[in-house]
């Protein structure tokens, strides 16, 4: 399944908030979607797995929707450290394959 | 702390041979499945394979099946990953991530990275 990510780039300013998409060729079974955040020279970190659920220490402000191919992650008040790359990934079906990724600037 | 430690940064030549370690702590290897991800320079995330530490199973991205091996050691609580033939497109840094069932098999645990450069 490929998985493209828009927009590439997302300039925000701090306090606002943020949606960024994820769209799959094809339908991501029982909704195995999740969403990494990686910042500049660090390995990626689990945000949100199966489409809308927060990994454990998370901040509320990031939460996650969609189903079937169209996918959002929402950022609701962007804090310095939110500006970084995200990357969606399905995990439902071999290969495993991520998106592109968006990157978040400072507007 | 539940970590994945890496084996340090390598340059080599074209047509040689990698072998990253990635050793685990603070939880048992056997009881999840380890994927490997690599990420070119400036380039996004891309999938290698997974490996099985119970079963030694393993499942590879159809592009590296012929030169890529993954195994784990036990004893040592260490996966380790090959990759031969190397050419200058293979400078990247490679990842090993723990998928926990608990996040439906997400990839919830990330080692620091191995930065790999082919150079002659």
């Amino acid at each position: 399944s490929v998985l493209t990510q828009s927009p590439g780039t997302l300039y925000v300013s701090p306090g606002e908030g943020a949606t960024l998409s994820c769209r799959a060729s094809q339908s991501v079974r029982s909704n195995y979607l999740a969403w990494y955040q990686q910042r500049p020279g660090q390995a990626p970190r689990l945000l949100i797995y199966s489409t809308s659920s927060r990994a454990p220490g998370i901040p509320d402000r990031f939460s996650g929707s969609g189903s079937g191919t169209d996918f959002t992650l929402t950022i609701s008040r962007l804090e310095p450290e939110d500006f970084a790359v995200y990357y969606c990934q399905q995990y439902a079906t071999s290969p495993l394959t991520f998106g592109g990724g968006t990157k978040v600037e400072i507007k | 702390q539940v970590q994945l430690v890496q084996s340090g940064a390598e340059v080599k030549e074209p047509g040689a041979s990698l072998r990253i370690s990635c050793k685990a702590s603070g939880y048992t290897l056997n009881s999840y499945i380890i994927h490997w991800v690599r990420q070119a320079p400036r380039q996004g995330l891309e999938w290698m394979g997974t490996l099985n530490p119970t079963s030694g199973g393993t499942t590879y991205l159809q592009r590296f099946q012929d030169r890529v091996t993954m195994t784990r050691d036990t004893s040592t609580n260490t996966a380790h990953m090959e990759l031969r033939s190397l050419t200058y497109d293979d400078t990247a840094v490679y990842y090993c991530a723990r998928g926990n069932a608990i996040y439906n098999d997400a990839l919830d645990v990330w080692g620091q990275g191995t930065v790999i450069s082919v150079s002659s």
